[in-house]
């Protein structure tokens, strides 16, 4: 099975600050990794899919990068309605697998 | 606009079973894979299956594997999830997906396995 292994677990950061969430995979994936948003008591939301594609009506602050077997989701300049979890997805082989996901607080 | 509404969740009993249904709207139903997504109170998020556009190919997580069936029926675009056996570590919020480059995420309900 894929390993996703996504760090941090929890990050606390101010408003406009630039964060990073990291997500490795146990082996190569290509770019077969989506990252979703997920608020309190909401379902997920897709943020970027093929590791870096942005999808459509996410805001542009939103990015992913692949490098090897490491992904990165980042928020260039964090907003007070990025109050969520973030979970990055492999979809490159069964079984599909999810990361531990990172809960994001606003300081 | 894309539309999962999901259905069937509730209480039930260590042993017992239960079948969601999830209504799908505002795509092409037959060009895309659906899949069932849970997640335990305060967890994070558990693929459970998969299933193909013509419904000839099934994939489960090894936690569900000979205990659920997923289904769809293409005319009535709804895929569904025959839960049996269930057992108390079940108890999550059941979520209804699209499958392709990503998922597309639906409504969830609550399965409260409990006796």
């Amino acid at each position: 099975d894929i390993q996703l292994t996504q760090s941090p677990s929890f990050l606390s950061a101010s408003v406009g600050d630039r964060v990073t969430i990291t997500c490795r995979a146990s082996q190569d994936i290509d770019d077969y990794l989506a990252w979703y948003q997920q608020k309190p008591g909401k379902a997920p939301t897709l943020l970027i899919y093929a590791a870096s594609i942005l999808e459509t009506g996410v805001p542009s602050r939103f990015s992913g990068r692949k490098s090897g077997t490491e992904f990165t989701l980042t928020i260039s300049s964090l907003q007070p309605e990025d109050l969520a979890s973030y979970y990055c997805h492999q979809l490159k082989a069964y079984p599909v697998t999810l990361g531990g996901g990172t809960k994001v607080e606003i300081k | 606009e894309v539309q999962m509404v999901v259905s069937g969740g509730g209480l039930v009993q260590p042993g017992g079973s239960l079948r969601l249904s999830c209504a799908a709207s505002g795509f092409t139903f037959t060009s895309f894979y659906m899949s069932w997504v849970r997640q335990a109170p305060g967890k994070g998020l558990e693929w459970v299956a998969n299933i193909d556009q013509d419904g000839s190919k099934e994939y489960y997580a090894d936690s569900v594997k000979g205990r659920f069936t997923i289904s769809r029926d293409n005319a009535r675009t709804s895929v569904y999830l025959q839960m049996n056996s269930l057992r108390v570590e079940d108890t999550a919020v059941y979520y209804c997906a699209r499958s392709s480059a990503a998922y597309v995420w639906g409504q969830g309900t609550l399965v409260t396995v409990s006796s």
